[in-house]
């Protein structure tokens, strides 16, 4: 069974904070791996793309990928009120089109 | 460019009726896969069509179906709605499949089943 585990949260930061998102995954043959966010009411949006381990970096967002411990992880710098949603992680597991979803994690970022 | 366009937005249903939702993907766009995202659930995959044929399925009942035309919108079909089919349906559209570029999802049809 190929899973996608993310603690459900609520997370909640100051404004100003890094907020830091994991998510686990089951298989060590999984090839991409995806960070979207869901504001309450709307629909999932792609923020980070991830491929190889390391970081990747785009604007406030760092998307952390370590292969052989099987995680994945999004930073978000200087958090602000409008980063408050719900963030999900996708997998891509060996040879399938098709991405395996966490349940998200809920996020806060408070004044 | 133009986005995902899903219709209706919104629909209200009995128990036992039937229901088709479309999805308009972005240009150029061939794969269509759809979700049903509940808050027990998170999202569950239902199927994906890539070229006019389904290529993936999920873990859904026969109640559930779907194709694609060769302008490759994509249409999803529920018959004899239950209640626990009260969800939110969203299509999302790639250009190969979601393997190397995510999706972009539509703003998704909020089903009701009464």
């Amino acid at each position: 069974q190929k899973e996608v585990e993310q603690n459900s949260g609520p997370l909640s930061v100051p404004e100003g904070a890094i907020a830091s998102l994991n998510c686990t995954y089951s298989d060590r043959v999984s090839q991409s791996f995806f960070w979207y966010r869901q504001y309450s009411g709307k629909s999932p949006e792609l923020i980070m793309s991830i491929y190889s381990n390391g970081d990747k970096e785009d604007g406030r967002f760092t998307a952390q990928l370590n292969k052989a411990s099987q995680y994945v992880s999004l930073l978000i710098r200087d958090s602000q009120p409008s980063d408050s949603a719900t963030y999900l992680c996708a997998v891509n597991f060996g040879g399938s089109y098709i991405p395996t979803f966490g349940r998200g994690t809920s996020l806060i970022v408070h004044p | 460019k133009a986005g995902v366009t899903q219709t209706p937005r919104y629909l209200i249903k009995t128990r036992g009726q039937q229901v088709t939702l479309s999805c308009s993907p972005i240009s150029g766009h061939r794969s269509v896969s759809w979700y049903q995202q509940t808050p027990g659930q998170g999202l569950q995959f239902l199927f994906e069509y890539f070229s006019e044929t389904q290529r993936n399925k999920g873990n859904f009942p026969g109640r559930f179906s779907g194709r694609q035309f060769s302008n490759s919108r994509s249409e999803m079909n529920v018959s004899t709605l239950e209640l626990g089919d009260s969800a939110l349906y969203l299509c999302a559209s790639s250009l190969e499949g979601g393997t190397s570029y995510g999706y972009t999802f539509g703003s998704g049809t909020r089903l009701t089943v009464v």
